[in-house]
C-alpha cells in the first residue's frame, strides 16, 4: 500500500537547525517533495528531488535516500517565521503520478 | 504569490446548500487540481483535470462535482451541503501533470 510518514510535531529553538524525516511506501515511486504551510494558508513549494542525495536551497536542504524510502528536510539558522507545518508528498507512478501526502509536521520555533 | 488565484475567499452558508468554488491556474498550466483540508488536518486530494478532462479522481464524494472550462479555469461545486464539509479548499495547478504543484490562497467554507 501507500503510506508516507512524519513526526507528528517538534520544537527547536531560533537560530538552531532542525531535521524533519519523512519515510514512505509507495508502489512506484517519482520523485518527493516539501511544501511549508503556515497555518491557515495555501502550501508553498519548498523542494524536490527525484534522484538520491541532497539538494541545498539556501537555508533549507532536502535529502533522499530511495532505498530506504527515506528523505529529511534540513533547516539551519532557524527564523520565528519558520514556525509553520511541513508536507512531504510523494508522487506515484501507481497512483497515475498523484501526490500522496504526509499529514505534515508541525515544527514550533522558541525563541 | 503562486499565480493561482481562487473566489471566494470566504464562504458561511447552511446545511442544505449548494455553492460553487472557482480557481484559475497559473498562466500557461493545463493541470488543476481541488483539495479538502478540515481544521488541523493534512490535505485530501478530491480530483484532477486536464486540459479540461477528468484525469483522476480521489476521496471526492458524490455530492462534489468539478469541471474546467476551455479558458481552464474551474470550479468545483459541493451540494446537500454538511457540517463537516466546513473546511479550506484549495486549488492547485501546474504545467501538464507531473511537475510541480503550485497553490492558490484558498477558500475558507463554514456550514452553519
Amino acid at each position: 500500500g501507500q503510506n508516507i510518514d512524519q513526526p507528528t510535531e517538534m520544537t527547536a529553538t531560533e537560530g538552531a537547525i532542525v531535521q524533519i524525516n519523512c519515510t514512505y511506501q509507495t508502489s512506484g515511486f517519482n520523485g518527493l517533495f516539501w511544501y511549508q504551510q503556515h497555518a491557515g494558508e495555501a502550501p508553498t513549494f519548498l523542494s524536490y528531488n527525484v534522484l538520491d542525495g541532497l539538494e541545498e536551497k539556501g537555508r533549507f536542504s532536502s535529502f533522499l535516500s530511495r532505498s530506504k524510502g527515506y528523505s529529511y528536510l534540513l533547516l539551519k539558522e532557524l527564523q520565528m517565521k519558520d514556525s509553520a507545518s511541513y508536507l512531504c508528498a510523494v508522487r506515484d507512478q501507481g497512483s497515475n503520478y498523484q501526490l500522496i501526502w504526509g499529514a505534515g509536521t508541525k515544527l514550533i520555533i522558541k525563541p | 504569490d503562486s499565480g493561482v488565484t481562487q473566489t471566494p475567499k470566504h464562504l458561511i452558508t447552511a446545511t442544505g446548500q449548494r455553492v460553487t468554488l472557482r480557481c484559475s491556474p497559473r498562466s500557461g498550466d493545463l493541470s488543476v487540481y481541488w483539495y479538502q483540508q478540515s481544521l488541523d488536518q493534512g490535505l485530501q486530494f478530491l480530483i484532477q483535470y486536464y486540459n479540461g478532462e477528468e484525469r483522476a479522481k480521489g476521496n471526492i464524494l458524490e455530492r462534489f462535482s468539478a469541471q474546467q472550462f476551455p479558458d481552464l479555469h474551474s470550479e468545483l461545486n459541493l451540494s446537500s451541503l454538511e457540517l463537516g464539509d466546513s473546511a479550506l479548499y484549495f486549488c492547485a495547478s501546474s504545467l501538464r501533470g507531473e511537475e510541480t504543484q503550485y497553490f492558490g490562497p484558498g477558500t475558507r467554507l463554514l456550514v452553519l
